[in-house]
């Protein structure tokens, strides 16, 4: 089976930084993917990680240790439009085809 | 640039009716994902299509069949429709790309009530 674990709720101030961890127990690892998702709207592509280490892309960065099936996203110089969902989704497998399975997600309350 | 498009944006079916949600992939994506989403869940993956043929199988209800066509268009069928099926249908695309790693796009979204 697959389990994919997240904190419910954050909430942070603008101008901090906020981590996100994400856990996973997967048959088979083919890659962790982060997206966000502001309500109502489609989930945004934000980062992917498929080997060990961290990933930065801007104000983004994502972490992932395999061996702990363990990942973050790291959002810093947080801003009120970084309010949203933040989803952690696995690919379990590397058939072409082979769909994200993403867990419950984050809801991020950015205040100022 | 083209994105995933998603039709019709809302729709309002009453119970044991029929539904149809289309999806066109982004031009040269050969992969498509269907999504359900309720109110405050995650996305829920139903199933998903490489090169016209069904690639991966999630929660679908044996009443929901979906295909995808030869220009690689995706349609979700679903019948008997039930107060429960109210949710977000959210269809995503990825180039197949074998088994090297791509994110998914995602469309806007079909908002399907059933009353």
């Amino acid at each position: 089976g697959q389990n994919i674990d997240q904190p419910t709720e954050m909430t942070a101030t603008e101008g901090a930084i906020v981590q996100i961890n994400c856990t996973y127990q997967t048959s088979g690892f083919n890659g962790l993917f982060w997206y966000q998702q502001h309500a109502g709207e489609a989930p945004t592509f934000l980062s992917y990680n498929v080997l060990d280490g961290l990933e930065e892309k801007g104000r983004f960065s994502s972490f992932l240790s395999r061996s702990k099936g363990y990942s973050y996203l790291l959002l810093k110089e947080l801003q009120m439009k970084d309010s949203a969902s933040y989803l952690c989704a696995v690919r379990d497998q590397n058939q072409a085809g082979t769909a994200l399975i993403f867990g419950k997600g984050t809801t991020l309350s950015v205040s100022s | 640039a083209a994105g995933v498009i998603q039709s019709p944006r809302h729709l309002i079916k009453e119970k044991r009716e029929t539904a149809t949600l289309k999806c066109y992939p982004i031009p040269r994506h050969d992969t498509v994902y269907w999504y359900q989403q309720g109110p405050g869940q995650d996305p829920q993956f139903l199933i998903s299509f490489y090169e016209k043929m069904q690639s991966d199988k999630g929660s679908i209800p044996d009443r929901f069949s979906a295909q995808q066509f030869s220009d690689y268009h995706s349609e979700l069928n679903m019948s008997s429709l039930e107060l429960g099926d109210s949710a977000l249908y959210f269809c995503a695309s990825s180039p197949g790309t074998g088994g090297l790693i791509t994110e998914a796009f995602f469309g806007q979204g079909t908002r399907l009530t059933v009353v």
